[in-house]
């Protein structure tokens, strides 16, 4: 079945840029998205890309595609300790209403 | 408006017991996801309703189970517990059945702890 991976853990110095790494393996994926979640909270959906784009900029958050290689990035830049928190890459293709999750990276903003 | 609630917010129960859940989606939404999150398995999908209607099913056993009601909001059973099923439930609502993903918003969760 389809797959989502992500590593555990990420910690950066706050003012540096976060970036947090995905691969799937659904190909006919139309949905790539990006969820926050903090603790004691549930998700909450920060952005999301069609399968037919490369790229897309949101203020602090960049995120890349790669559809060749299956691999989606979130970039955040100048990263604060408010970003702390637990981010969820999820996929879905056209075809189905049921979003695959990866395990989910803990970034860690250290002053 | 108000967003997607979860009652209760924390829940202890004993193996062999049963719970139910609740979520209120956020007004006018008609759809109800729930999921459950754990450290081992991550975020899994549970089912979906839709206007009352079981829309959608992930892999689970038959012990757990849901139902809308007309107003929308969604129960989630989970009979003959086990230690295992102990996660954080999460219920997401929307407009649609399989709209865009920013058409979906998650509740808090009810944090459930089998003993």
């Amino acid at each position: 079945g389809e797959d989502v991976e992500q590593s555990l853990f990420l910690s950066v110095r706050e003012g540096d840029s976060s970036v947090i790494n995905c691969t799937y393996t659904d190909s006919s994926s139309t949905y790539l998205y990006w969820y926050k979640q903090e603790p004691g909270a549930g998700l909450q959906l920060l952005t999301y890309i069609f399968s037919n784009m490369d790229m897309k900029q949101d203020q602090r958050l960049t995120v890349l595609l790669n559809k060749k290689d299956k691999h989606l990035s979130l970039r955040i830049a100048d990263t604060q300790t408010g970003d702390s928190a637990i981010y969820f890459c999820a996929e879905r293709s056209g075809g189905s209403y049921i979003p695959t999750f990866g395990r989910g990276t803990s970034l860690i903003v250290h002053p | 408006k108000a967003g997607v609630t979860q009652t209760p917010r924390y829940l202890i129960k004993t193996r062999g017991q049963q719970v139910t859940l609740s979520c209120s989606p956020i007004s006018g939404h008609r759809s109800v996801s729930w999921y459950q999150q754990t450290p081992g398995q991550g975020l899994q999908f549970l089912f979906e309703y839709f206007s009352e209607t079981q829309r959608n099913k992930g892999n689970f056993p038959g012990r757990f189970s849901g139902r809308q009601f007309s107003n929308s909001r969604s129960e989630m059973n989970v009979s003959t517990l086990e230690l295992g099923d102990s996660a954080l439930y999460l219920c997401a609502s929307s407009k649609t059945s399989g709209g865009a993903p920013n058409e979906q918003f998650f509740g808090p969760g009810t944090r459930l702890t089998v003993l």
